[in-house]
């Protein structure tokens, strides 16, 4: 079936480091990819997403580029911020019909001053 | 883009009451919803999903005369969990999509507190 897999957090860094936060995938066919970012004490809020192959998802200074060969789609932004500190969740989704996401098991960021 | 709302953001109810969780989509139809569980620092656990005018699908292991479902109109759907325990303490998440596409749009999430 398919599957997530995320990194393991927490990924603890200092205000204006890079960011990247590694997702890949399993999946039969062609999934659409997200990811999701949840605050402390809320729920998901869609980030970005691609749809196919070579896509490039970008928002708030965040960017992640469907990669079909190496099944990836690793979040990256440049320079972090602390309000960025918050749990990322990468997802896909069966195009086929269902659009049941499949959900990686989140990672924690946490931004220091 | 897309809202979806949830009610009541935060509940605290006693062992064996039973509580009513609404999920609405404020600016679009919602052909499917779906009810997630959350516990702390783990991802989101597909309970069930459900489409206006039918019974929901529920995932393995999930009791479906505990968690009842109802999606009553294309904009609301209610997650009542009857006869609540401790252990069904839990944040729990709706989400909703329209007849178009494949993104998921995520209520705020609710918080119950069995005590």
């Amino acid at each position: 079936g398919d599957s997530v897999t995320q990194m393991e957090g927490p990924v603890t860094l200092s205000e204006e480091a890079f960011l990247t936060i590694n997702c890949t995938y399993t999946a039969t066919g062609y999934p659409s990819l997200f990811w999701y970012v949840q605050y402390p004490g809320e729920g998901l809020q869609l980030l970005l997403k691609a749809t196919k192959a070579d896509d490039k998802g970008s928002n708030k200074g965040f960017e992640a580029t469907y990669r079909k060969e190496t099944t990836s789609f690793h979040l990256e932004k440049g320079s972090v911020q602390v309000s960025d500190s918050a749990v990322y969740f990468c997802a896909l989704s069966d195009t086929g019909g269902s659009y049941i996401p499949t959900f990686g098991r989140g990672t924690s960021l946490i931004v220091h001053p | 883009g897309a809202v979806v709302s949830q009610h009541p953001s935060r509940v605290i109810c006693k062992s064996g009451t039973s509580v009513k969780i609404e999920c609405r989509s404020l600016d679009f139809q919602a052909t499917t919803m779906f009810w997630y569980r959350q516990f702390p620092k783990q991802s989101l656990m597909l309970m069930a999903t459900s489409n206006e005018g039918s019974k929901a699908t529920y995932e393995q292991g999930v009791e479906k005369d505990k968690f009842l479902i109802n999606h009553a109109s294309l904009t609301l759907s209610t997650l009542t969990v009857t006869s609540a325990h401790p252990e069904d303490s839990s944040f729990y998440i709706c989400s909703a999509i329209g007849s178009k596409g494949e993104t998921q749009y995520f209520g705020p999430g609710t918080r119950l507190l069995v005590l």
